[in-house]
């Protein structure tokens, strides 16, 4: 099983929907999360961290849910400048040492 | 925000040479380090992990004598694709961690370097 799974998408869906997308982790352990996107040819760029009691960044709200070891990024009011894939991220510690492990990313197309 | 730099951002070069790429942190110290490779439509893969001073720690499969890491200070770290083959075409990115206004950040990326070897 792998420690970081995304559903691969592609999630193809109109401008002005709302879109979420989940992502399980193995590791009961794990202490940072966060969000990344990663636009075609290009380096992935932290969208945002999430915290233990969510966190929203206008029309992005991200959640976690330690119980069920998961994290979950809603994007309402689609644009079409938010296709892109999404990464997300699992830190196993607090150390500069500490494993980060990506997900393999989920594709989002949105069209007009 | 804290910036990473690569150099270069694109190289082409004829099998059997070798290709020095050059990942810096531009306003912050690096304590880590971490090299990764993305082929097409795939994943990020890690390949090695280096602290400023020390040996890099390579990923299972990555062979450590064709993929040179050299991080010498807290700004700069160098991977040396050495004689470089065709399958080694991909786009290599370097992010780097560290401390960054008092606060242990995650890791930040550089631009890319987007290889091809002919």
């Amino acid at each position: 099983r792998k420690e970081v799974e995304q559903d691969p998408g592609p999630f193809n869906v109109p401008e002005g929907a709302t879109v979420a997308f989940n992502c399980t982790y193995s590791n009961s352990a794990s202490q940072s999360f966060f969000w990344y996107r990663q636009d075609c040819r290009k380096e992935p760029k932290l969208l945002m961290s999430v915290y233990s009691s969510g966190n929203e960044d206008g029309r992005f709200t991200a959640q976690l849910n330690r119980a069920s070891q998961y994290i979950s990024l809603l994007i309402r009011d689609s644009k079409l400048s938010d296709s892109a894939t999404y990464l997300c991220v699992v830190i196993n510690g607090y150390s500069s040492a500490s494993k980060i492990i990506f997900g393999s990313g989920t594709r989002l197309s949105i069209r007009p | 925000g804290a910036v990473v730099s690569q150099h270069p951002s694109r190289v082409i070069c004829k099998s059997g040479t070798s290709v020095k790429i050059e990942c810096r942190s531009l306003d912050f110290q690096a304590t880590t380090m971490f090299w990764y490779r993305q082929f097409p439509k795939q994943s990020l893969m890690l390949m090695a992990t280096s602290n400023e001073g020390s040996k890099a720690t390579y990923e299972q499969g990555v062979e450590k004598d064709k993929f040179l890491i050299n991080h010498a200070s807290l700004t700069l770290s160098t991977l040396t694709v050495t004689s470089a083959h065709p399958e080694d075409s991909s786009f290599y990115i370097c992010s780097a961690r560290g401390v960054v206004g008092g606060v242990l950040e995650t890791q930040y990326f550089g631009p890319g370097t987007r290889l091809l070897v002919l």
